[in-house]
C-alpha cells in the first residue's frame, strides 16, 4: 500500500486565487513526480524533484506553478492565480531507483 | 498529442472472460512500459512492468511487450467484477525514476 500522504484530499478555489497543495512521499523515496489528471483521465507531467532538486518541469509549471520539496517538511504545488482549466487531480508519487513509482491519493481541486 | 496510445477506449467483458488491452508508444527514446490500474476515485496502482522483449506473467494478467514496435499488451484472464477499473498504459525512459507518459487509458467493465 501507497504510504504517499497528499492533503488537502478536496479544495475549492476561485478563479485568480492561490491553491496551494502538500504532498509527504513515502520515506527513504528520493525522487518525487507531480501530475495532472483531467476529467478525461489524461495524465500531465508538471515536475519531479530529486532530494530538494527541481530534475524536470514543463513550461505551464514554470510560468503559473510553484513547487518545492524541502528537506525534513512536505512538498508542496502552488498554482499562483487558479483558471477554470486548472479544474483536476493532481496526483503526487514517490520512488527509487528500485521500485516503481508509488501514487498518493491526490488532492482533487475545483476552480469555480 | 498523446505519445502514448491505448485501445480500446472501453471494454466490456463477462465474467470469467478474457480483457486485452493495447498499448503502442511513438516516442522511440522510450524503453519500460507500466500497466497501472485506477478505480474510480482512487490512486493509480501498478500492476505489472516490462522492460524485456517477451511476455510476463502474474496470476491471472498476463503482459507482452515488443520493443521493436514500443506495443504492449495486457490480458486478463478469468476477468471479475472486482477488476472493473481504468487501465492506464505508461512508457519511460530508462528506470521507475524517468518521467512517465501516460496513455488516456482503456475503462474495463467486467459484467457478473
Amino acid at each position: 500500500n501507497s504510504k504517499v500522504i497528499q492533503t488537502p484530499r478536496y479544495l475549492v478555489k476561485g478563479q485568480g486565487q492561490k491553491a496551494k497543495m502538500r504532498c509527504i512521499p513515502e520515506k527513504g523515496h528520493p525522487v518525487v513526480f507531480w501530475y495532472q489528471q483531467n476529467k478525461n483521465n489524461e495524465f500531465k507531467f508538471l515536475i519531479n524533484f530529486q532530494n530538494q532538486e527541481v530534475l524536470q518541469q514543463i513550461d505551464m509549471t514554470e510560468k503559473r506553478f510553484s513547487a518545492e520539496c524541502p528537506s525534513n517538511s512536505p512538498c508542496s504545488l502552488e498554482i499562483q492565480s487558479s483558471e477554470a482549466g486548472d479544474s483536476a487531480l493532481y496526483l503526487c508519487a514517490s520512488g527509487t531507483a528500485n521500485t516503481e513509482v508509488f501514487f498518493g491519493k491526490g488532492t482533487r481541486l475545483t476552480v469555480v | 498529442q498523446q505519445k502514448v496510445q491505448q485501445s480500446p477506449e472501453s471494454l466490456i467483458v463477462p465474467e470469467g472472460g478474457m480483457a486485452s488491452l493495447n498499448c503502442t508508444s511513438s516516442d522511440r527514446n522510450v524503453d519500460y512500459f507500466w500497466w497501472y490500474r485506477q478505480h474510480s476515485g482512487k490512486s493509480p496502482k501498478m500492476l505489472m512492468s516490462i522492460f524485456s522483449n517477451g511476455e510476463k506473467e502474474e496470476g491471472r494478467f498476463t503482459v507482452h511487450l515488443n520493443k521493436a514496435s514500443l506495443h504492449t499488451s495486457l490480458h486478463i484472464r478469468d476477468s471479475q467484477p472486482s477488476d472493473s477499473a481504468l487501465y492506464l498504459c505508461a512508457a519511460s525512459k530508462g528506470s521507475a525514476l524517468g518521467r512517465l507518459h501516460f496513455g488516456a487509458g482503456t475503462q474495463l467493465i467486467v459484467i457478473p
